[in-house]
Order: C-alpha cells, then structure tokens, then sequence
C-alpha cells in the first residue's frame, strides 16, 4: 500500500538556521499539505498545495517558511531563519480528494 | 473561525467496557468529519469519517448537527485500541484539516 514518507526522521538545528523538511507524497495524488504539532498542543494547519502553488495558508506560515514542488515526486518545507518556538512535529499529508494521508513526521529540534 | 473541542485530555477503562470520546464542533458551513488515530509510534491514520456512516474497528461515530457533535463509540474495548484519537473537521475548497486536542485511550486488561 502506497505510504507518504517523510525525511529526515529527526533534525536538530542551530536557531538561525534554514532547514528543509522533505516529504514524498503517494504519486497520484494532487494536493500536499504541512501540519505541525507542538509537544503537547494539537496537529495545526500550516499550508496547502495545489497545481504548484498554496492554495492556502495559516498565519503561523510568515514568510520564514516556503513550500516548494521541486520535481514531480518531493514536496518540500523550508524554514528560512529557525527559531526556538520552531520546535515541532512537521507532518506532510497528500490527498486525492478530502481523505489525507500522513507522513510519519519529521521532529525538528531547534537550539 | 472554526473550532473542534475534544474536552477530555485522557480516558482510561477496563476492557470489555464501552468507549464514547467526545468531539463538538463549531463551523458555519456544512461540517466534513474524521476522526484519527494515532497508535504508538504510528503515524496518523483515518478511522472514519462521518460521510461513510460505517463501523471501522467496533468504532462508531454519528454527526450530531443539532448539538454540533461527532461523538467516537465502541461498545466492548479492546486492549489494542489504545492510542491517541483526533477529532477533525474539513472546510474550504483546499479542504484544510482542523484538529482537536486529541484524547488518550488507554485500554486496561
């Protein structure tokens, strides 16, 4: 069964850093999205991707952060400048239609 | 704005004993829910949605549009349920997720 995968499983970054998050969505489908979830908060909404743009975003996505579709396999998360409240559990998810399916997650740690 | 309310941060019970995990939703249009779950270790994973009105493990969920409610049923739980559970509705034509808090089941023998 086609799964979202999700690397690297574990990152830890320097505050100040740019990290990139990469994720491989299941290959027919055509919308990506990025959750994070904060140690003990809940799964939230940072953007979706749709025919190579966002088609929407929450305010937590300023402009520290950036998606890209690089080929036509990853799907990338870019955050410019990291900051300690960066610290997070990043979820991918890629959906079809409504039913999204996640990624194992990538734990970013910033210190 | 809209808004899931999982009210309760962890519920324990023997198994064999019945399950309800609650959720309430608030969303001015035509609500879409899910529940997920999250075994150890696991990553997140549909149960169900309200659209498919089918039973998926034992599990039950039945949109409740006067009390704004997707309550998660199991009559006799099983140790193996055990897990995290997520309230989820999707709005809007990019159909973005919003998630409750999540609940702890904790399925004692």
């Amino acid at each position: 069964e086609p799964e979202v995968t999700q690397t690297p499983s574990h990152q830890v970054t320097q505050m100040g850093q740019e990290v990139i998050l990469r994720c491989v969505p299941i290959s027919n489908h055509l919308y990506f999205y990025w959750y994070r979830q904060i140690l003990g908060q809940k799964v939230e909404f940072l953007v979706s991707f749709y025919n190579n743009e966002i088609s929407e975003k929450s305010e937590i996505f300023d402009d520290q952060f950036s998606v890209e579709r690089p080929d036509g396999s990853n799907f990338t998360l870019k955050i410019r400048s990291t900051k300690l409240e960066d610290s997070a559990m990043y979820f991918c998810a890629s959906s079809e239609r409504t039913e999204q399916f996640f990624g194992p997650g990538t734990r970013l740690t910033v210190l | 704005a809209q808004r899931v309310t999982q009210p309760e941060k962890l519920l324990s019970v023997f198994k064999g004993a019945p399950v309800e995990l609650k959720c309430n939703y608030s969303y001015s249009g035509s609500p879409e829910l899910f529940w997920y779950v999250q075994y150890s270790r696991q990553r997140l994973q549909l149960l169900l949605r309200h659209i498919s009105r089918e039973s998926i493990k034992g599990f039950t969920a039945d949109l409740n549009k006067g009390e704004t409610s997707f309550h998660l049923k199991k009559p006799f739980a099983q140790e193996e349920d055990s897990a995290m559970y997520y309230c989820a509705l999707l709005t809007g034509a990019n159909s973005k997720l919003t998630f409750g808090k999540g609940i702890t089941l904790s399925v004692r023998p």
